[in-house]
């Protein structure tokens, strides 16, 4: 069974100060792993997509990157509007399941 | 351009009342499915569809039912509202598979 697991739960930062989350994953074949944002009453925003090991994306603040076990969401200076859950899921590639991880909350202090 | 939208954005049922959330999407999607998300336990499938005419079940899938009569629209229905079915339900869409999904902005439901 596909599992997704993210860690921290929770993630307090100060403006500026760089951090990272991480999605640790399990699937038999990856068809591709998705990065969302989900603010407050809302529907998570697509981030980004990774296909293979190695392969990064970058929007912004935001730095995406993939190994075959684990994939790293690197925030760089963040600003308070970087302020909202960030969730990690994966699609095997037999199937149309999406399996989501259950997020990290991050909270950007002024 | 609206993307996926879902109506109500807010509900309260009785234990044992009926109702239907709407979905309505037009990016022209094949893929649309319903999601429900719960504090500490993620998104979960309910129900799929590939296509009009097709459906199938997803993770949780007790309680709910659906149909898919057009590309456009993809309604859940709930048969007799349990208060284990308070939650949010997010429906999502997505052109094919390995394409990321395009959230609706979800119904949050109370089951009293």
């Amino acid at each position: 069974e596909d599992q997704v697991t993210q860690s921290p739960e929770a993630l307090r930062l100060q403006e500026g100060e760089s951090s990272s989350l991480n999605c640790s994953y399990t699937v038999s074949g990856l068809r591709g792993l998705f990065w969302y944002r989900q603010d407050p009453g809302k529907g998570p925003e697509f981030l980004f997509t990774l296909y293979s090991a190695g392969e990064e994306k970058e929007k912004e603040r935001l730095k995406a990157t993939l190994t075959k076990k684990e994939s790293f969401l690197h925030i760089t200076a963040p600003k308070p509007e970087d302020s909202a859950t960030y969730l990690c899921a994966v699609q095997a590639l037999l199937g149309q399941k999406v399996t989501f991880g259950t997020g990290t909350k991050l909270q950007v202090i002024p | 351009n609206a993307g996926v939208t879902q109506t109500p954005k807010f509900q309260v049922l009785k234990t044992g009342q009926s109702m239907t959330l709407q979905c309505a999407q037009d990016m022209n999607h094949e893929y649309m499915s319903w999601y429900r998300q719960d504090p500490g336990m993620g998104l979960r499938l309910i129900h799929y569809s590939v296509g009009a005419g097709i459906t199938d079940q997803g993770e949780v899938p007790n309680g709910y039912n659906v149909s898919r009569s057009t590309t456009e629209d993809f309604p859940l229905r709930l048969l007799s509202a349990a208060p284990s079915q308070t939650s949010v339900y997010f429906c999502a869409s997505t052109q094919s598979d390995g394409l990321p999904l395009h959230f609706g902005n979800g119904t949050r439901l109370t089951v009293t």
